[in-house]
């Protein structure tokens, strides 16, 4: 079965400096894909980026980028640049592929607050 | 106009009603699913729909029932509301592929109060 863990419950970063919220995975399939969602206070979800795990480079979208280590199932998300509007939760996710293309599994969430 | 809509976005009922939650999409994905979200634990699946006929338990699917009514319709039933079910429940859906495009698209969220 597949597990996400992310250990930070809250992080705290300065504008304008980046940030690592942490995620680590585990799964038994080889072929996989990781997600990462953000969730103001407003409550939608809102994706940022994905991973496959046959992907050789990292994922970059704007601002964001995936720090993906396979080999220690880790897929933490960058922020560089912190800006105010950046404050929210954030949700690491994954899918198995091989298996039957199951539904996303969530970790519990980092919330992120941003320090003017 | 949303991809993905839930009605009704707040409700307040109380101990014992049945409750329906109803999710419409206009993405046109055959795959649809519930989540529910509490403080500290995440979303956490409740029930998935690969297609019409097909519907499956997710991880906690005690108290809850599923219709898919069409591809683009899926509701959410509690049929006697209990205070735990006090969370924010999510609707998503996806298209039946591999990689970037599993990407899964959220509904605004429906957040339910049981009394």
């Amino acid at each position: 079965a597949q597990k996400i863990t992310q250990t930070q419950p809250g992080m705290f970063v300065q504008e304008k400096e980046a940030v690592t919220l942490d995620c680590t995975y585990d799964t038994s399939d080889q072929s996989y894909g990781l997600f990462w969602y953000k969730q103001p206070s407003s409550g939608e979800m809102i994706f940022l980026i994905y991973q496959g795990s046959y992907d050789e480079q990292n994922a970059t979208e704007g601002r964001y980028s995936l720090n993906f280590q396979k080999a220690r199932k880790s897929a933490n998300l960058v922020i560089s640049a912190s800006q105010l509007g950046d404050s929210a939760m954030y949700f690491c996710a994954m899918r198995d592929f091989n298996s039957g293309n199951t539904p996303l599994v969530f970790g519990k969430g980092t919330r992120l607050s941003v320090i003017a | 106009d949303a991809d993905v809509t839930q009605t009704p976005r707040n409700r307040i009922t109380k101990t014992g009603k049945r409750i329906m939650l109803e999710c419409s999409q206009t993405k046109g994905h055959d795959r649809m699913y519930w989540y529910r979200q509490d403080p500290g634990l995440g979303l956490r699946l409740i029930y998935y729909s690969f297609d019409v006929k097909d519907i499956n338990k997710g991880e906690i699917s005690d108290g809850y029932s599923v219709s898919r009514q069409a591809q683009a319709k899926f509701s959410l039933s509690l049929e006697s509301a209990i205070p735990n079910q006090t969370a924010l429940y999510f609707c998503a859906t996806s298209e039946p592929t591999s990689g970037r495009k599993n990407e899964q698209f959220f509904g605004p969220g429906t957040r339910l109060t049981v009394l």
